[in-house]
């Protein structure tokens, strides 16, 4: 089946720095792939639509100049945070759709494991 | 604005027990709704619902779609701790791929 790597699964790192995370599908092209973010016992909240070749897509109240995102090829969509501060400390995933896949079940999205940022 | 609302937000009951989470949602060109289950990291998916009234199954678990109500229900039957997760449903739009998440339903079974 699909399958999604996203690396680093944690990261800790100083307020200030920036910090990048890669979303991979490894079986299967991926024109749109999907970011968001997750507080503790919280759902996920769609931060932006990744499309290949051109820019992201932001959902209302994210910014974009704080969250970077790169979608450079059909298999690799990556999401910097910018001058990291400890509010961004968070749970990142991603979730990527195999566009030549038939609309039905666990096709549709295929996760991530997450990436848990800490910003001290 | 396209919203998806889950209830209960949690919910503690006892092994055996059945449950009965809700999912409703108001959103534009909707297309599909999502059930996943997510205990620590990824979420797992359950169940994709696309017609109304078409009761899908897999084990104890079972979920509906009502797309007159603008809503769907996931039951879960004779529970066990291992049943123990957030449940997450997520509505998928016809334009622009996106998928919103509703906002989930914790729960937690005891023995």
């Amino acid at each position: 089946g699909a399958v999604v790597s996203q690396h680093p699964s944690w990261v800790i790192c100083k307020s200030g720095t920036s910090v990048k995370i890669e979303c991979r599908s490894l079986d299967f092209q991926a024109t749109t792939m999907f970011w968001y973010r997750q507080f503790p016992k919280q759902s996920l909240m769609l931060m932006a639509t990744s499309n290949e070749g051109s820019k992201a897509t932001y959902e209302q109240g994210v910014e974009k100049d704080k969250f970077l995102i790169n979608h450079a090829s059909l298999t690799l969509s990556t999401l910097t945070v910018t001058s990291a501060h400890p509010e961004d400390s968070s749970f990142y995933i991603c979730s990527a759709r195999d566009r030549l896949a038939p609309y039905s079940g666990a096709n549709v999205l295929t996760f991530g494991a997450g990436s848990r940022l800490t910003v001290l | 604005e396209d919203k998806v609302v889950q209830s209960p937000l949690s919910l503690v009951v006892h092994e055996g027990d059945t449950v009965t989470l809700n999912c409703s949602y108001e959103v534009t060109n909707f297309r599909s709704l999502l059930w996943y289950k997510q205990e620590k990291k990824a979420p797992t998916f359950l169940f994709m619902l696309t017609s109304s009234g078409i009761e899908k199954k897999s084990g104890r678990l079972s979920s509906i779609l009502d797309k007159k109500e603008l809503s769907s229900i996931l039951n879960i039957t004779a529970t066990q701790t291992g049943d123990s997760a957030i449940y997450l449903c997520a509505v998928g739009m016809n334009t622009g791929n996106q998928f919103y998440f509703g906002t989930g339903t914790s729960l937690t079974v005891i023995p």
